[in-house]
């Protein structure tokens, strides 16, 4: 179990420009969530894949948000003409499929967004 | 909808003394309920969970969590804090089709 890695762990850049991030889930675990954090908040969710459906995206997930998990192992999250706001910390959770909505979360480090 | 309230911002024990982080919850249904913990820079380390059965939930690092139906509360405790406890604590439930719904988050501060 090498846990869930996230790539990278910081990004800066200025507005306007796009942005993709990377995560790897633990292997075996089919179900895949991006939450974002911002300071002094809990996480709040984004989207949710299920092996390489998009079963989910909160309404938080504007048109310039998108996100793909082409084979139903990694996910990446990108971000287009990014704005101030999108600042934040973005997380990645993965859950295995067997046992239902019970089974905990594991996740990543985070990638730390700045926008200059 | 769901949602999740953490009462207190900040929590400071003293080392040694027993700690309490409270969490109430509003849901439709059974709660599925769950405490994690964020150290600085990190991600979020799961603690424990309910599900359902005995209202005493004990997880890692020494917590557990009461659940108490009646007052809707789901409060972190542990019987000795050490300073190495001290971090940013998350109580959640699950909602169907939007995962985790968190609170805000307490600090919880353990002086020596």
């Amino acid at each position: 179990d090498t846990g869930v890695s996230q790539d990278p762990r910081h990004k800066i850049t200025k507005r306007g420009q796009n942005v993709t991030f990377r995560c790897d889930p633990i292997s075996e675990h089919n179900r895949l969530y991006w939450y974002r954090q911002t300071l002094g908040q809990g996480p709040e969710f984004l989207t949710y894949f299920q092996n390489e459906a998009q079963l989910e995206k909160s309404r938080l997930l504007s048109d310039r948000f998108s996100a793909e998990r082409p084979k139903g192992s990694f996910s990446t999250l990108e971000i287009q003409r990014t704005e101030q706001g999108d600042s934040a910390m973005y997380l990645c959770a993965s859950s295995p499929g067997q046992g239902g909505t019970n089974q905990p979360q594991h996740f990543g480090d985070g990638t730390r967004l700045s926008i200059l | 909808a769901q949602s999740v309230a953490q009462p207190e911002d900040q929590v400071n024990v003293a080392e040694g003394n027993p700690l309490t982080v409270k969490c109430t919850y509003s849901v439709s249904g059974n709660p599925y309920l769950f405490w994690y913990v964020q150290y600085p820079n990190r991600g979020l380390q799961f603690l424990l969970k309910y599900i359902t059965g005995d209202n005493l939930v004990k997880g890692s690092y020494g917590f557990e969590a009461e659940f108490n139906k009646s007052q809707t509360s789901f409060h972190l405790k542990k019987p000795s804090a050490l300073v190495s406890d001290s971090a940013l604590y998350f109580c959640a439930v699950y909602q169907a089709g939007t995962a985790l719904i968190f609170g805000k988050g307490t600090t919880l501060s353990v002086s020596s």
